[in-house]
C-alpha cells in the first residue's frame, strides 16, 4: 500500500495551505503527520481525529475523508517551512507506510 | 522527561553487520511498542521494523526482512536493531520511536535524534 503526497507547495507569509495524502489505508486508518526541519528528527503535529500534541500551535489542525488526509496549516510562519509527512499503519499487515514528504516553501 | 538516544551507527563495508541501539528515558520500553524508521540522503521516511508490548511480535518492511532484527532488553530499557547482510541501499539516517496506539489510531512519538549509518566499500 503506499501514501501519495505532492512534492512540494509554496505558500505565503500569513496564508493557509492544505496538504494532502492519499492512499488505500486511510479508508481503514487515520493518518498523522510528522514535520521535519533541516537536518532535524521528525516531530508529530498531528495524529488521529485532529488531535495536536503538547506543544503544537493550533495553527494546524488536520482532518479526513474517504481514501484522503490533509493537513492544514492556517496562518502560516515563517518556522513553519519543513518537510511534511503523512503515515498510517497499512491495511491488512502489520506494516506501517509513510508518504513521500511534501517540502512547504514558506515564501 | 521522554527522550529516546540512538547510538551505534557509523561506516560498515556491504555484507557487513552493525547494531543500532535506541536508550529510552521517560518511560518503559516493555510496555510499549517501539519502532525503527530511515531516511536515505535526500530522501524521505522509510518504516523498517516494529516491536509490540509482548516482545515477541515483531514485523519488517519487505526490504529488510531477513537481514534485520529488532529487539529489546527491557533491564537496560534499551530497543536494538541487528543488521546484518548489509547493502549499499541500506545507507540512511536510522531513528527509532516510541508508537503509541488506541482508538484505531497510530502514531509515533517522540523520536530519536538519528544515528547514521553508511555502507560503502
Amino acid at each position: 500500500s503506499e501514501l501519495t503526497q505532492d512534492p512540494a507547495v509554496s505558500v505565503a507569509l500569513g496564508q493557509t495551505v492544505r496538504i494532502t495524502c492519499q492512499g488505500d489505508s486511510l479508508r481503514t486508518f487515520y493518518a498523522s503527520w510528522y514535520q521535519q526541519k533541516s537536518g532535524q528528527a521528525p516531530v508529530l503535529v498531528i495524529y488521529g481525529e485532529d488531535q495536536r500534541p503538547s506543544g503544537i500551535p493550533d495553527r494546524f489542525s488536520g482532518s479526513s475523508s474517504g481514501n484522503t488526509a490533509s493537513l492544514t496549516i492556517t496562518g502560516v510562519r515563517a518556522e513553519d517551512e519543513a518537510d511534511y509527512y503523512c503515515n498510517s499503519r497499512d491495511s491488512g499487515v502489520n506494516h506501517y507506510v509513510f508518504g513521500g514528504g511534501t517540502k512547504v516553501t514558506v515564501l | 522527561e521522554v527522550q529516546l538516544v540512538e547510538s551505534g551507527g557509523g561506516l560498515v563495508q556491504p555484507g557487513g553487520s552493525l547494531r543500532l541501539s535506541c536508550a529510552a528515558s521517560g518511560f518503559t520500553v516493555s510496555n510499549n511498542y517501539m519502532t525503527w524508521v530511515r531516511q536515505a540522503p535526500g530522501k524521505g521516511l522509510q518504516w523498517v521494523s516494529v516491536i509490540y508490548g509482548d516482545g515477541s511480535t515483531t514485523y519488517y518492511a519487505d526490504s529488510v526482512k531477513g537481514r534485520f532484527t529488532i529487539s529489546r532488553d527491557n533491564s537496560n530499557n534499551t530497543l536494538y536493531l541487528h543488521m546484518n547482510s548489509l547493502r549499499v541501499e541500506d545507507t540512511a539516517v536510522y531513528y527509532c520511536a516510541r508508537g503509541h496506539w488506541g482508538r484505531g489510531w497510530y502514531w509515533f512519538d517522540p523520536w530519536g535524534q538519528g544515528t547514521l549509518v553508511t555502507v560503502s566499500s
